[in-house]
């Protein structure tokens, strides 16, 4: 069974660029979250996708987007990056309701 | 508004000791509380989860209390061991898989 893999692994940009992360969920699970993780903090949700509809957000403004695939993988685009942007980008796959997420390791990401 | 707070932020524990964090959370609406726990460079992955209509779970040496009326839960690692060293979140979601975290306890154990 293969997990949750993430790509690219570690990136750098420049404020005001746009980024496009992706995420290849774990077999069998039709449920995709993406968390933002600063430095020294905990997770927080951005959003969520289930059959590729958006299926709840966080407090994150617009520029944050996403799509599911119908294979259930997914994107996290952020346009207009700001400093304050730069952090570990976690994609999460489940089962839906089911209360277990299974992460990835993340994309890193640095916003010069 | 922090939906979950966890504390101490760093815990040092000697080898053979019982590590102890605890969350506190706000919304009632919650109803699956897990344990993630995060090694340096690795995703969160999951260590133990509760449902509020027990009290305690036990998996091997985690043991997770529960605490409905206070709206609080904790982990204890018995025995703790140098590789139990990593960042432990505690979470809590009302099973939509929307989890919200708290901001994490850095545990060291020392050899």
């Amino acid at each position: 069974e293969t997990g949750v893999t993430q790509s690219p692994t570690h990136l750098i940009k420049t404020r005001g660029q746009q980024v496009t992360l992706r995420c290849s969920s774990q077999s069998g699970h039709n449920t995709v979250s993406w968390y933002q993780q600063a430095l020294g903090q905990g997770p927080q949700f951005i959003f969520q996708y289930y059959r590729e509809e958006e299926n709840g957000r966080g407090n994150f403004p617009p520029r944050f987007s996403g799509l599911q695939f119908p294979n259930y993988s997914s994107e996290l685009n952020v346009n207009a990056l700001e400093l304050d942007d730069s952090a570990l980008y976690l994609c999460a796959s489940s089962r839906g309701y089911t209360g277990e997420l299974f992460f990835g390791e993340g994309s890193r990401l640095t916003v010069l | 508004q922090q939906q979950v707070k966890q504390s101490p932020q760093s815990l040092i524990v000697q080898k053979g000791g019982i590590s102890i964090i605890n969350c506190a959370y706000e919304n009632t609406a919650f109803d699956y509380f897990p344990w993630y726990q995060q090694f340096p460079g690795k995703g969160p992955a999951l260590l133990i989860a509760i449902r509020p209509d027990v009290s305690e779970k036990k998996e091997g040496r985690f043991t997770i209390s529960f605490n409905k009326s206070a709206k609080q839960f904790s982990l204890h690692i018995m025995d703790s061991q140098p590789g139990d060293s990593a960042t432990y979140f505690c979470a809590a979601s009302r099973g939509d898989d929307k989890i919200i975290f708290g901001k994490g306890t850095r545990l060291h154990i020392l050899p």
